[in-house]
């Protein structure tokens, strides 16, 4: 089965600065999609960033970039210029092209944002 | 306004009571999921839904029931069998492999 690894229960960065999150999986397909997604305080899901493994390129969102190293098994998230509103927790998440039931959650880092 | 909404925010469950939490979407999304979330961790999966009438167990169905006669509701029931009901419940739907979570449920035992 499918594995998603955060090894950072918890992160504090000082605003306006950047930070980077980190994620690894365990897979044995070749094409699969990769999430992140935060969790603030009202505990609402919200996607911030996908990537499908099959570009090489790495996803950009605004603020939020990932580093996507296919070979390493890694999907790390950086936040630049950290704000206030970027305090949740993030989660890494994974799914299987040909899987598709199922998305495989990280347990999630915490990360504080300092004013 | 399209989304995902669940209801009760809040529901409170006495022993040996089933309790049925909604979750309504008009997105026309295909599939439907439900996880349980508990404090510091990640999202476990019970039950999914690709289409109406049918339905999968996910990592951790016992004590848990589900419906899907329409497209848009995916209630889930959360009986007496399930010994350890407190935990926040997150609906999800999916569409073009991207899933998309409701406002979740906070459960609660008196």
């Amino acid at each position: 089965a499918q594995t998603v690894t955060q090894s950072q229960p918890e992160m504090s960065v000082q605003e306006a600065e950047t930070v980077t999150l980190s994620c690894t999986y365990d897979t044995s397909e070749s094409d699969y999609y990769l999430f992140w997604y935060k969790q603030p305080p009202s505990r609402q899901m919200i996607l911030v960033i996908r990537q499908e493994a099959y570009k090489q390129q790495n996803a950009t969102e605004n603020r939020f970039s990932v580093n996507f190293q296919k070979a390493a098994k890694s999907f790390s998230l950086k936040i630049s210029d950290s704000q206030l509103g970027d305090a949740a927790m993030y989660f890494c998440a994974y799914r299987g092209l040909y899987n598709f039931n199922k998305f495989y959650f990280g347990s999630g880092t915490k990360l504080n944002v300092k004013p | 306004d399209g989304g995902i909404t669940q209801s009760p925010k809040y529901l409170f469950r006495k022993e040996g009571q089933n309790v049925t939490l909604s979750c309504e979407q008009n997105l026309n999304h295909d599939a439907m999921y439900w996880y349980r979330q508990d404090p510091g961790q990640g999202l476990r999966l019970i039950y999914y839904s690709q289409i109406v009438n049918d339905f999968q167990k996910g990592d951790i169905a016992e004590g848990y029931s589900v419906s899907r006669e329409k497209k848009e509701s995916f209630p889930l029931t959360v009986t007496s069998a399930q010994k350890n009901p407190t935990a926040f419940y997150l609906c999800a739907s999916t569409l073009g492999g991207t899933q998309y979570f409701g406002p979740g449920t906070r459960l609660l035992v008196l």
